[in-house]
């Protein structure tokens, strides 16, 4: 069955300090990746995604992640992260592959990253 | 950006009434726009596709009479919890797809079946 799977729950980090959020998907081929943002009364913003090509892909706010097709994996990081990067986040999956599943994400469980001074 | 918006965003029922969210795309036209719920800590589970013009396509284990959707024109898609029950209650949110497959999602409507 195809999954998505983030397995922290819950991270807490200083400001300033590096951010790492981890993504794994299970799928028949390799799917589009992306990245969102859930903040209090605000829609999910995308912060990055990943079609093809480059494995290493740049996003909104100095996020980045890494594609690694060996272990089926899209992490999330951020060299410094700021107050303001308290959130939750989520990893989302797409398979382009047939015309009923265009634009369906799956997501993740959520990552709640909590900045601390 | 393309903006969506929910209204209400938050809604208090009593158990047995009916609730509509409504969705809309405020600066483009949207032809489909998924429905998804999300429960407290976890995860949006995709609940249904609506389709401009023709029947919402509901995914597995979402029952089709309990929540009813209608897109009725290009820029509004509504969602109907039909005879609400507690376990209904639920962050219910709306996403319009875009080009590249990125989608602009709503802001969500909060439901509270008392």
């Amino acid at each position: 069955a195809q999954s998505v799977t983030q397995p922290d729950i819950h991270i807490t980090v200083s400001e300033g300090a590096s951010l790492e959020l981890r993504c794994n998907y299970s799928y028949g081929a390799t799917p589009y990746l992306f990245w969102y943002v859930q903040s209090p009364g605000q829609g999910l913003q995308l912060l990055l995604k990943y079609f093809s090509g480059d494995t290493l892909v740049q996003g909104i706010k100095g996020f980045e992640a890494e594609f690694k097709r060996s272990q089926s994996s899209f992490n999330l990081r951020k060299p410094s992260v700021h107050w303001s990067d308290a959130a939750e986040y989520f990893c989302a999956v797409g398979s382009p592959m047939t015309t009923d599943s265009w634009g369906k994400l799956q997501f993740g469980a959520g990552t709640q990253v909590v900045v601390t001074p | 950006g393309a903006v969506v918006s929910q209204h209400p965003s938050r809604v208090i029922c009593k158990s047995g009434t009916s609730v509509k969210i409504e969705c809309r795309s405020l600066d483009f036209q949207a032809t489909t726009m998924f429905w998804y719920r999300q429960f407290p800590k976890q995860s949006l589970m995709l609940m249904a596709t609506s389709n401009e013009g023709s029947k919402a396509t509901y995914e597995q284990g979402v029952e089709k009479d309990k929540f009813l959707i209608n897109h009725a024109s290009l820029t509004l898609s509504t969602l109907t919890v039909t005879s609400a029950h507690p376990e209904d209650s639920s962050f219910y949110i709306c996403s319009a797809p875009a080009p590249g497959w990125e989608q602009y999602f709503g802001p969500g409507t909060r439901l509270t079946v008392t």
